[in-house]
């Protein structure tokens, strides 16, 4: 079966650290690039980190750049979010995501991160 | 990365259609033909609808259409049914410096 599996979430306090990683399975993972997009409870869609298959490009969006990083183990099929300094304004549900032609063919269920003091 | 805009809500009874517009920049929607659509139904997670503007995946009934002028995407659900009451985002490649974009989300409701 294809498919991503998320792990890692759970409650931190503000300024903590937390990593996030996504398990895939059922097609060649090497081949494809990967995302992690978030949504906070009751909000819309934000995205959050983007890698090719080799991780020779990553980019972040600008709401997380130099606290986050992306990284990935293509020979455990494994996608990980690597997340510092976290806010209460990072509570969301994050969602790792298949790239597509520009596009997100695939979405894990989520992890859920909850920062609060 | 200001997010694309979308309208909160639209609504059609069965059968009728509804069309969401998603409002971006020449850095975005207009400067790219690459345009995704979603649909995300309580508790569950995003589906691609289509991609490259106008784009079907496998799978994705032909009620699902795509369409752009200029800076303003369009999604179009044709023939609507009571499964397609559910929140709709787009997204936008927008550039090498700011990569992705989504929209503000509209919810549909099926009267």
């Amino acid at each position: 079966e294809v498919q991503l599996v998320e792990s890692g979430g759970g409650s931190v306090q503000p300024g903590g650290s937390l990593r996030l990683s996504c398990a895939a399975s059922g097609f060649a993972f090497n081949v494809y690039s990967m995302n992690w997009v978030r949504q906070a409870p009751g909000k819309g869609l934000e995205w959050v980190s983007y890698i090719t298959n080799s991780a020779s490009t990553i980019h972040y969006a600008d709401s997380v750049k130099g606290r986050f990083t992306i990284s990935r183990d293509n020979a455990n099929n494994l996608l990980f979010l690597q997340m510092n300094g976290l806010r209460v304004e990072d509570t969301a549900l994050y969602y790792c995501a298949r790239g597509y032609q520009w596009a997100f063919d695939m979405w894990g269920q989520g992890a859920m991160v909850t920062v609060s003091s | 990365q200001s997010a694309l805009t979308q309208p909160p809500s639209a609504s059609g009874s069965p059968g009728q259609s509804v069309t969401i517009s998603c409002t971006g920049t020449s850095s975005d929607v207009g400067g790219y033909n690459c345009v995704s659509w979603y649909q995300q139904h309580p508790g569950k997670a995003p589906k691609l609808l289509i991609y490259e503007v106008t784009k079907r995946p496998s799978g994705v009934p032909g009620r699902f259409s795509g369409s752009k002028s200029g800076n303003t995407a369009s999604l179009t659900v044709s023939g609507l049914q009571a499964e397609d009451e559910a929140d709709y985002y787009c997204t936008s490649y927008a550039g090498s410096s700011s990569w992705s974009v989504f929209g503000t989300g509209t919810k549909v409701t099926v009267l």
